[in-house]
């Protein structure tokens, strides 16, 4: 099984829409999260940190459910320039701690 | 200097050529990561370095991939006899001890 697990898509959305992402990860003991933007042909960058009580970065709110190792993204009044594949990520923690685990990630295009 | 440098951007090389690829981390960053991205994937981890820890080399490919850093500076992965498989972005990041990854803007590298 993959340490994350992500939705692939792709979503297309109109400007304006509200979307949601999820992505699951394996290993209960997986102490951060964050998701990350990655633009086509461009290098992935940091969208947001996750934390347990959520949080929410202008028209982007994230959510974590420990108990069913779950994660989202939820994107409101998306814009054209949101269009991007979004990458749900993990620190395990323990031995691996500081490495990352990265989802295949979803692609979104929002369309005029 | 104020990002992850990587160069080259682009490297073309023939089948069972060696190519040399390089990272210059953010200054004082301690982390050190290569990740390989082939074209429509995901994130592939391929090695991490950690101050003077020893490098978690596990997700290295195959014995033909070898990576170095010296101290918290410039680190060099190299591939040896080129494989036509091994095309791909390879993506170098630091952080520091952990805490959210920059990215490289990558090398593309073609195996002909």
């Amino acid at each position: 099984r993959k340490e994350v697990e992500q939705d692939p898509g792709p979503f297309n959305v109109p400007e304006g829409a509200t979307v949601a992402f999820n992505c699951t990860y394996s290993n209960s003991a997986s102490q951060s999260f964050f998701w990350y933007r990655q633009d086509c042909r461009k290098e992935p960058k940091l969208l947001m940190s996750v934390y347990s009580s959520g949080n929410e970065d202008g028209r982007f709110t994230a959510q974590l459910n420990r108990a069913s190792q779950y994660i989202s993204l939820l994107i409101r009044d998306s814009k054209l320039s949101d269009s991007a594949t979004y990458l749900c990520v993990v620190n395990k923690g323990g031995s691996t701690l500081g490495r990352l685990y990265f989802g295949r990630g979803t692609q979104l295009t929002v369309w005029p | 200097g104020a990002g992850v440098s990587q160069s080259p951007s682009n490297k073309v090389t023939e089948k069972g050529k060696d190519v040399e690829l390089r990272c210059d981390p953010i200054s004082g960053h301690t982390a050190l990561y290569w990740y390989r991205q082939r074209l429509g994937q995901g994130l592939e981890f391929l090695i991490y370095f950690q101050g003077n820890s020893a490098p978690d080399k596990s997700g290295l490919p195959s014995d033909r991939f070898s990576a170095e850093r010296t101290g918290e500076s410039v680190s060099t992965l190299t591939i040896q006899r080129t494989q036509q498989e091994d095309s791909a972005v390879y993506l170098c990041a630091s952080s520091l001890q952990g805490v959210g990854y920059t990215f490289g803007s990558g090398t593309r590298l073609t195996v002909v």
